[in-house]
């Protein structure tokens, strides 16, 4: 059972579109991660955000945390082949493991 | 390296046979956690350590799976009477104590192994 749904499933857009990605559940959160996944690698972790509202930018990506800590997003502005991959949103609720959602996989055509 | 590793990167293995997987952590990392990842889904939770007892062992799926870290480092997962369905990418993950979600305490993961059952 996927507690995290993220959307959409599989995007594809050319270099230099702007793109979000949805990460959505019914459950509160302590916080919630992004990561990025390539083929034959485990997930790389982008970002951790905690507190409900909040924003954070990692250069051309911009990650926010719902009021409610129930849903986020992932904005990448100017989109680069170099983003291609995997991205998966994990919640955590103060316990010791990750909660994955169902992962958006992403391709930027040069 | 200083990255965590699994071995093997690839096994396959036969319907009903028993298989062994191994995670290298990063030295000094307390907590180790396994995940399993099926084709287009995202990681699924099995078991998770800290030191040498399992802390967590709920997303173990039956009692076919079982794991151990004796020594509070490396990890097997081990899986008995195989099955078709048990084929996904089994990934391991480390941190320096337990994670909680929290940045102070991040999983790096391991490249996984890709487990195919025929």
């Amino acid at each position: 059972t996927q507690l995290l749904e993220q959307s959409p499933q599989f995007l594809s857009i050319q270099e230099g579109e702007n793109l979000t990605v949805y990460c959505n559940s019914s459950s509160v959160f302590s916080s919630l991660q992004w990561y990025r996944q390539e083929p034959g690698e485990g997930p790389v972790l982008l970002v951790t955000v905690v507190t409900g509202g909040e924003v954070k930018k990692l250069k051309r990506l911009t990650f926010q945390f719902g009021d409610a800590r129930k849903d986020s997003s992932l904005h990448i502005t100017a989109a680069q082949p170099g983003d291609t991959g995997l991205y998966l949103c994990a919640g955590a609720w103060g316990a010791n493991n990750l909660f994955f959602g169902t992962g958006t996989r992403l391709t930027v055509i040069p | 390296g200083a990255g965590v590793s699994q071995t093997p990167s690839n096994k396959v293995t036969e319907k009903g046979k028993y298989v062994e997987l191994r995670c290298d952590p990063i030295s000094g990392h307390t907590a180790l956690y396994w995940y399993r990842q099926s084709l287009g889904q995202g990681p699924e939770f099995l078991i998770y350590f800290q030191g040498t007892g399992a802390a967590d062992d709920s997303g173990l799926p039956n009692d076919r799976f079982f794991a151990v870290r004796p020594e509070g480092s490396v990890s097997t997962l081990k899986i008995q009477r195989t099955e078709r369905g048990d084929s996904a990418v089994y990934l391991c993950a480390s941190s320096l104590r337990a994670s909680g979600g929290k940045s102070s305490n991040e999983q790096f993961f391991g490249p996984g192994t890709r487990l195919t059952v025929l």
